[in-house]
């Protein structure tokens, strides 16, 4: 059964700093890993989705990268800002109609 | 506005008082999902549905029923509630069946509390 963990399971760092979290999977055989922000007291927002064909994904000041041979995803930040605050979630598409999350890691931008 | 939505988003009731808990999407999707988020287990998955009339068992449906009468609605049914149901519960939908390439879209969330 696949499991995701997600370390740390918080990260504080001053605004303007560059910053990775990390998402570890143990098994290979995943169609996708996806990446969400969970803000307090709301649902999920979807931020980035890796096909299993790929390597990485961008959007705006983030970026995904994914290495299924060593069972790792990475989420880097850049320039951070407090609004970033939230809870990072990665998942990995265990199969065509599920996904299994991680614990998650709680950010904390301070301005 | 594209949204999944979910009703009520607070519940506080009683063991063994039958609760429904609503989702509806507007977005025409195909596949449809049900979450707990428990503090130190994470996300779980309840049911799913890949359409209309197909639902299938998650990581944890024990004490839980699910329906797909229609595309746009999959409503999450506790037939005895029991305190350990008491959760943040998350409606999930994406436009697929497989969501190995589909973007799932979460509701806000049903924060239920069983007495």
């Amino acid at each position: 059964k696949q499991e995701v963990t997600q370390i740390p399971a918080a990260l504080s760092v001053p605004e303007g700093e560059n910053l990775v979290l990390n998402c570890s999977f143990t098994d290979s055989a995943i169609y996708n890993l996806q990446w969400f922000r969970q803000d307090p007291g709301k649902g999920l927002t979807s931020l980035l989705l890796i096909q299993s064909s790929q390597r990485e994904q961008t959007s705006g000041r983030l970026n995904a990268s994914l290495d299924k041979s060593s069972g790792r995803s990475t989420l880097y930040i850049a320039a951070s800002q407090p609004g970033d605050s939230a809870t990072y979630l990665c998942a990995s598409g265990a199969g065509s109609y599920q996904l299994t999350f991680g614990k998650g890691t709680k950010l904390s931008v301070i301005p | 506005e594209a949204q999944v939505t979910q009703n009520p988003r607070y519940l506080i009731t009683v063991t063994g008082k039958k609760l429904t808990v609503t989702c509806s999407q507007n977005m025409n999707h195909e596949y449809m999902s049900w979450y707990r988020q428990d503090p130190g287990l994470g996300l779980r998955q309840i049911y799913y549905s890949m359409n209309v009339e197909v639902t299938d068992k998650g990581d944890v449906p024990e004490g839980y029923k699910v329906s797909r009468k229609e595309k746009r609605n999959f409503p999450l049914i506790l037939e005895s509630p029991s305190p350990n149901q008491t959760s943040l519960y998350f409606c999930a939908s994406s436009l697929g069946g497989r969501i190995s390439t589909d973007t799932q879209y979460f509701g806000p969330g049903t924060r239920l509390t069983v007495l």
